[in-house]
């Protein structure tokens, strides 16, 4: 099946800073999404983007479905941010059944 | 627009006996899939299911079992249970018939097995 690694898989910043997390997959998708797990555990969705790029307030996102990966920005980093995010996607005709990554760790400190 | 709800919020079980775990999808959502996320691992497919059918399936046994109701709602049961049960259940819904499938998911269902 696909294979999905995420890294790095634990990332500690400064409040201010900026960071890159990666998302490597190991064959084509349909779709992929990019979520940020609350210390509570609820998924917040932050982008769908099977390919392109994508811009939500201090978020960033962008995939290179012909090569496979996903890079999600975080700019100016709160402690907010803290928490686990991670990249999932769907196969074609697999349409909704998500092989999730292990996830990057972030904690940001004030 | 309501989200995707679930309930309990946490459960403790006997090794050995059986659970149930409701969701309700987002309005608007016909599609329903079940994950199983253990301690420090992302999410794992369970099942999933669209007008009241299972529509693919993950690596699980035959004692997870679900249902879709005409409303959308859904259950998961899960027969016999045993500790590697222990996870975070969530439920996601999403739309189908665009080809988008956008997955949205529930607060989950923190399970326990003892």
């Amino acid at each position: 099946g696909i294979q999905v690694e995420q890294s790095p898989p634990d990332l500690i910043l400064q409040e201010g800073a900026n960071s890159t997390l990666r998302c490597n997959f190991s064959d084509s998708v349909n779709n992929l999404q990019w979520f940020h797990q609350n210390p509570w555990g609820q998924l917040i969705n932050l982008f769908y983007i099977p390919s392109g790029t994508k811009q939500n307030g201090r978020l960033s996102a962008t995939t290179v479905a012909t090569e496979r990966y996903s890079l999600l920005y975080i700019s100016s980093s709160q402690t907010t941010d803290s928490g686990v995010y991670f990249c999932a996607v769907d196969r074609y005709n697999q349409g909704g059944k998500l092989i999730f990554g292990q996830g990057t760790e972030l904690s940001v400190k004030p | 627009e309501t989200g995707v709800t679930q309930s309990p919020t946490h459960l403790i079980k006997t090794r050995g006996q059986q659970v149930t775990l409701r969701c309700s999808s987002q309005s608007g959502h016909n599609t329903v899939s079940w994950y199983q996320q253990a301690l420090g691992q992302g999410p794992q497919f369970i099942f999933q299911y669209y007008r009241e059918e299972e529509n693919g399936r993950g690596n699980f046994p035959p004692r997870f079992s679900g249902l879709q109701f005409p409303n959308y709602s859904s259950e998961l049961n899960v027969n016999a249970l045993e500790l590697d049960d222990s996870a975070l259940y969530l439920c996601a819904s999403s739309g189908s018939g665009t080809g988008v499938y956008e997955q949205y998911f529930g607060p989950g269902t923190r399970l326990t097995v003892t």
